[in-house]
């Protein structure tokens, strides 16, 4: 059973940049997509975007001219930054396996955004 | 973007009573090659991420009980909990994976009557 764990700053402030890794573990790396999604109370789930181990990604349109999602395959870590932030990026962020069905998720990582 | 619009928002169920709730799509989400609905449901307990239950609009997730059914085609979908258990109350989300960028329904709360 693949693992995912996922660290990062989870609390920024107004402009900076979200930075957060998955970290996976017990399971393939190559062959899979990897996803992040964020769940707020005003937003609901939305999916942010999603890499393959050779680097191609697709982004969420409403998101795609601030966010970047990268991969180490070596290191079996995916990574989002997500630019000038702001209180509308407050959210729980999760990190998945998959492209349409998710299958394991990481645990979440709340970010909170102060001005 | 599709846009999924689930039914009802909050749905009381006595246990083991049976629980159904409603997906509803912009458009139709019935990929003709494969013709397999590209819809899933999932299921998120209190301070937990989601999880997996349906994919293909009606095949369970590893380890799901078979309580839990997936139907519908094109536009409209059901998930359908037979017997409901404690461990089933949650919130349930269809979400649709036809057309980028992936979108899901704004959630239903099942709960004890």
């Amino acid at each position: 059973q693949v693992l995912l764990q996922q660290w990062g700053a989870g609390l920024l402030k107004s402009s900076e940049t979200l930075s957060l890794t998955c970290g996976v573990s017990g399971g393939s790396f190559r062959g899979f997509y990897w996803t992040w999604i964020r769940q707020s109370p005003g937003r609901g789930l939305e999916w942010i975007g999603e890499i393959n181990h050779s680097g191609f990604t697709d982004y969420n349109p409403s998101l795609k001219s601030r966010v970047t999602i990268s991969v180490d395959t070596s290191k079996k870590e995916i990574y989002l930054k997500l630019i000038s932030v702001t209180d509308a990026d407050r959210a729980v962020y999760y990190c998945a396996k998959g492209r349409g069905p998710l299958g394991d998720w990481g645990q979440g990582t709340l970010v909170i955004v102060s001005s | 973007d599709i846009t999924l619009t689930q039914s009802p928002d909050s749905l009381p169920v006595s246990l083991g009573e049976g629980a159904t709730i409603n997906c509803k799509s912009s458009q139709s989400v019935l990929n003709s090659a494969t013709n397999k609905n590209q819809i899933g449901w999932y299921q998120q307990r209190p301070g937990q991420p989601p999880k997996l239950v349906i994919y293909w609009a009606s095949t369970r997730a590893s380890g799901v009980p078979d309580r839990f059914t997936g139907s519908g085609s094109g536009t409209d979908f059901t998930l359908t909990i037979n017997s409901l258990q404690p461990e089933d109350v949650a919130v349930y989300y269809c979400q649709q994976y036809y057309s980028s960028p992936w979108t899901f329904g704004q959630g239903t709360k099942v709960e004890i009557k």
